[in-house]
């Protein structure tokens, strides 16, 4: 089965500095990889996602790519905010209405 | 985007008995719910994907008779943990996908937390 794997598990960095989150797959049939948020005792938000027909996707401040061949993708955060602090998690799926299959994880703290 | 909610937010219950947990999609319909189940500092494991109107399929590793789920309308999934035990505490989550066929987005709840004493 699909195996996602994320790193870093913690990443701290000052405001407006970028952040970058990466992820690899196994998989190669995965073809949908969404971001998500998930605040302290909340569910995740969606935040972006990229199917596998497109290599690159911007929405304001963050950004994720993807490298099919390679099988990994990434999220990028620009100008980082203290409410950027939080959860990441990517997921990777084969086909619309099934389940995702997450990474571990990514703890971002953006300090003032 | 599309809203799913659950009920109750919290709940604290005694070793041994049952809690059920509602997850409802509010603003479109859901053939399929998936479960959730997220320790502390943890990724979310998969537990069950919930279909409208058929068995659940639980994952490798989930005791159907102890996790029922039943998905009797197209807004509305339940989960009853049965017998529950102190190990059973957990932050549950589940997810909803729109019907269309090519909708791979999944919107969540905001998660039970469930503390067994």
């Amino acid at each position: 089965g699909e195996n996602v794997e994320q790193h870093p598990s913690t990443l701290s960095v000052q405001e407006g500095d970028s952040a970058v989150i990466k992820c690899t797959y196994s998989d190669s049939a995965s073809n949908y990889f969404p971001w998500y948020k998930q605040e302290l005792g909340k569910g995740p938000q969606l935040i972006i996602d990229i199917r596998s027909n497109v290599g690159e996707k911007k929405d304001q401040r963050i950004a994720v790519t993807l490298n099919k061949t390679a099988k990994h993708f990434s999220l990028h955060i620009t100008e980082t905010q203290p409410e950027d602090s939080a959860v990441y998690f990517c997921a990777a799926s084969t086909q619309a209405g099934t389940a995702l299959i997450f990474g571990k994880g990514t703890t971002l703290s953006v300090s003032s | 985007g599309a809203v799913v909610s659950q009920h109750p937010s919290w709940v604290i219950c005694k070793s041994g008995t049952s809690v059920k947990i509602e997850c409802r999609s509010l603003d479109f319909q859901a053939t399929t719910m998936f479960w959730y189940r997220q320790f502390p500092k943890q990724s979310l494991m998969l537990m069950a994907t919930s279909n409208e109107g058929s068995k659940a399929t639980y994952e490798q590793g989930v005791e159907k008779d102890k996790f029922l789920i039943n998905h009797a309308s197209l807004t509305l999934s339940t989960l009853t943990v049965t017998s529950a035990h102190p190990e059973d505490s957990s932050f549950y989550i589940c997810s909803a996908s729109p019907p269309s066929g090519s909708s791979y987005e999944q919107y969540f709840g905001p998660g039970t937390r469930l503390t067994v004493t």
